[in-house]
């Protein structure tokens, strides 16, 4: 079946980039999303790009897709502490409505 | 600014006991998720719905489980005989339309603990 795969943790400096990465395996997919959960929170959308589209910026967040490898990547330019999270890369399975997630990365900002 | 709200927060259930989850969604939206997430596991799609009735469910939905809105405002997931395996964060999520390009908004997630 489908499924989606990260890194689970990731630690950068305050200021610096970070990048999470994702792989999927559903190559029918028409979207992949970003969602952030902060402790004791939901699961908030970011971003999300059409699967036809190469990059996605909005402000500090860069989204790059490689659809022939599969590949997904977020990064946060110049990553604040109030970045600390758990990433969660997801797809859409079989062009429904029913998301499948990756396991999440735990993004770790050092002061 | 409008959000997805569950209650409780955590609930202790014994094996056995029915346990309803509770989720008011956005006020004008349209379709309406539950997703799971057992602990150090992934968050799983459990079921979508739409226009009173379920729109797609995944094979972990089973004959234990039901959802409903029974007043236009609430939506509910239950589970008729808890078993230790169904203890996980119960993500409750709406959307204003059905495509694939709509945000769907979720709840902090209730804790389900089965003792």
């Amino acid at each position: 079946g489908e499924d989606v795969e990260q890194s689970l943790f990731l630690s950068v400096r305050e200021g610096d980039s970070s990048v999470i990465n994702c792989t999927y395996t559903d190559s029918s997919s028409t979207y992949l999303y970003w969602y952030k959960q902060e402790p004791g929170a939901g699961l908030q959308l970011l971003t999300y790009i059409f699967s036809n589209m190469d990059m996605k910026q909005d402000q500090r967040l860069t989204v790059l897709l490689n659809k022939k490898d599969k590949h997904l990547s977020l990064r946060i330019a110049d990553t604040q502490t109030g970045d600390s999270a758990i990433y969660f890369c997801a797809e859409n399975e079989d062009s429904s409505y029913k998301l499948i997630f990756g396991s999440g990365t735990r993004l770790l900002v050092r002061p | 600014e409008p959000e997805v709200t569950q209650t409780p927060s955590h609930q202790v259930t014994q094996m056995g006991q029915e346990v309803i989850l509770r989720c008011v969604p956005i006020s004008n939206h349209l379709y309406f998720y539950w997703y799971r997430q057992i602990l150090g596991q992934k968050v799983e799609f459990l079921v979508s719905f739409y226009n009173n009735e379920i729109s797609e469910k995944s094979e972990i939905f089973d004959d234990q489980f039901s959802v409903e809105r029974p007043d236009g405002s609430n939506f509910t997931l239950k589970i008729r005989s808890t078993k230790l395996e169904d203890s996980a964060m119960y993500f409750c999520a709406s959307s204003p339309t059905g495509t694939m390009n709509t945000e769907a908004f979720f709840g902090q997630g209730t804790r389900l603990t089965v003792v």
